[in-house]
């Protein structure tokens, strides 16, 4: 059962705009949520990520946004640029084990 | 700095060949952790080891085998390779204490024909 959910397998979005990308997850226990990125023939890389004791983190163009009672996770670029092409995985955590969603893969039309 | 490395990058072998999948990680990380990547199944947490000597089945363990000799070292084993095993295997590591970010390797793409 997939305890980490991305809905959406594919955005696409102008360069310049918003990218909103979203995640669900089932499990309470989480307590420490991540983004991450990943090119083709390459390993994902760490983006950006929250605890669960806050709603919001900012990192230059991406903020991560927490709603605990919603059980949802989203990511926002601000804004987007070609270079941001790529597939964007959530994860979430409990303790050392790692929960991945499907992945979402965002492409930024110049 | 290296950071993961994996080894190799690209693998075919023959139903019921075995092979050890390397990696290994400059960075003193107590935890070490096997993903596969399958489409549609994002990444799936086949075995981790919070230490040298400790490891642990995670979501999808059958078929494959670990050991943490030492805290550098990860190997991942197939004793019995399968077709459903023809995947791309991500090794990944992170700190233990407070709230680390996990850190990947660059992948091994295995074929099992």
């Amino acid at each position: 059962d997939q305890q980490v959910k991305q809905n959406s397998p594919s955005l696409s979005v102008q360069e310049g705009r918003i990218s909103i990308l979203n995640c669900d997850y089932t499990n309470s226990m989480f307590d420490y949520f991540l983004w991450y990125k990943k090119y083709p023939a390459e390993g994902p890389t760490f983006l950006i990520s929250i605890s669960s004791i806050k709603d919001k983190n900012e990192d230059g163009r991406f903020t991560v946004f927490l709603n605990k009672s919603a059980k949802h996770l989203s990511l926002h670029i601000v804004p987007s640029q070609p270079g941001d092409s790529a597939v964007y995985f959530c994860a979430a955590s409990a303790y050392v084990q790692f929960y991945f969603g499907t992945g979402t893969s965002l492409t930024v039309i110049p | 700095n290296a950071g993961v490395t994996q080894t190799p990058k690209f693998q075919v072998l023959k139903t019921g060949q075995s092979m050890t999948l390397q990696c290994a990680q400059d960075m003193n990380h107590e935890y070490m952790s096997w993903y596969r990547q399958d489409p549609g199944m994002g990444l799936r947490l086949i075995h981790y080891s919070v230490g040298a000597g400790i490891t642990d089945q995670g979501e999808v363990p059958n078929g494959y085998n670990v050991s943490r000799s030492t805290t550098e070292d990860f190997p991942l084993r197939l004793l019995s390779a399968a077709p459903s095993q023809t995947s791309v295997y991500f090794c990944a590591s992170s700190r233990l204490t407070g709230e680390a970010p996990l850190h990947f390797g660059n992948g091994t793409r295995l074929t099992v024909t």
